[in-house]
């Protein structure tokens, strides 16, 4: 594919399941990155990945939330035992290498009942 | 810590109207500097980039140059269309041990009407 793919699109959960979202980045970007916005709020900068590394997981903002990245290309963001807070829309994105041009994913809609 | 402020929106302007949409931005360094544009049901996108002191980047239109003395980005447009409606994000990037950690704007959303 041209771009960056997530999935699901949407996803409607309880509280308190577990959730796992998708990012497939562009070929042979080496960094990816996750982002939550929540309605009418800016980007909140989650996590990063320089090829399948996370130098930095101080973003993320619990430890129900998770991250990971393999063969330096897909990446899953898992967040466990879901509250209503998490709702919002999370995006990824993708560039060659850090400080360059991110190119966004169409983002996931996650809504916790 | 990294931070960027932007003009609070939203900002709604005529067709053909000045526009001015103000960033400033701490950090701990000399950031790469960009604005971001997410158009009605689209993600985001790049609009323009600056990567040092008195660079101007431009697209569409649109410029905004980095102020190393104001710490200052702010985004211009001489003459506004419908199409430009949109929310605009101010972002930087530091180039430092922890370089993908990008910090970014609340979004200002604005509005053109004909």
């Amino acid at each position: 594919g041209a771009g960056v793919s997530q999935s699901p699109s949407n996803k409607v959960t309880e509280k308190g399941k577990d959730v796992e979202l998708r990012c497939d980045p562009i070929s042979g970007h080496t960094a990816l990155y996750w982002y939550r916005q929540s309605l009418g709020q800016g980007l909140e900068f989650l996590i990063y990945f320089q090829g399948n590394s996370a130098p930095d997981k101080s973003g993320l903002p619990s430890d129900r939330f998770s991250a990971e990245r393999t063969g330096g290309s897909v990446s899953t963001l898992t967040i466990q035992r879901t509250q209503q807070e998490d709702s919002a829309v999370y995006l990824c994105a993708s560039s060659l290498g850090l400080l360059n041009e991110q190119f966004f994913g169409p983002g996931t809609r996650l809504t916790v009942l | 810590g990294n931070s960027v402020t932007q003009m609070e929106g939203p900002v709604t302007l005529s067709e053909e109207a000045f526009l001015t949409i103000n960033c400033t931005y701490t950090a701990t360094g000399y950031p790469s500097l960009f604005w971001y544009v997410q158009y009605p049901g689209e993600g985001l996108q790049l609009l323009l980039k600056a990567t040092k002191a008195d660079d101007k980047g431009s697209n569409k239109g649109f410029e905004a140059t980095y102020r190393k003395e104001t710490t200052s980005f702010h985004l211009e447009k001489g003459s506004v269309q419908v199409s430009d409606s949109a929310v605009y994000f101010c972002a930087l990037s530091l180039y430092n041990t922890n370089a993908g950690k990008s910090t970014f704007g609340d979004g200002t959303t604005l509005t053109v009407k004909p």
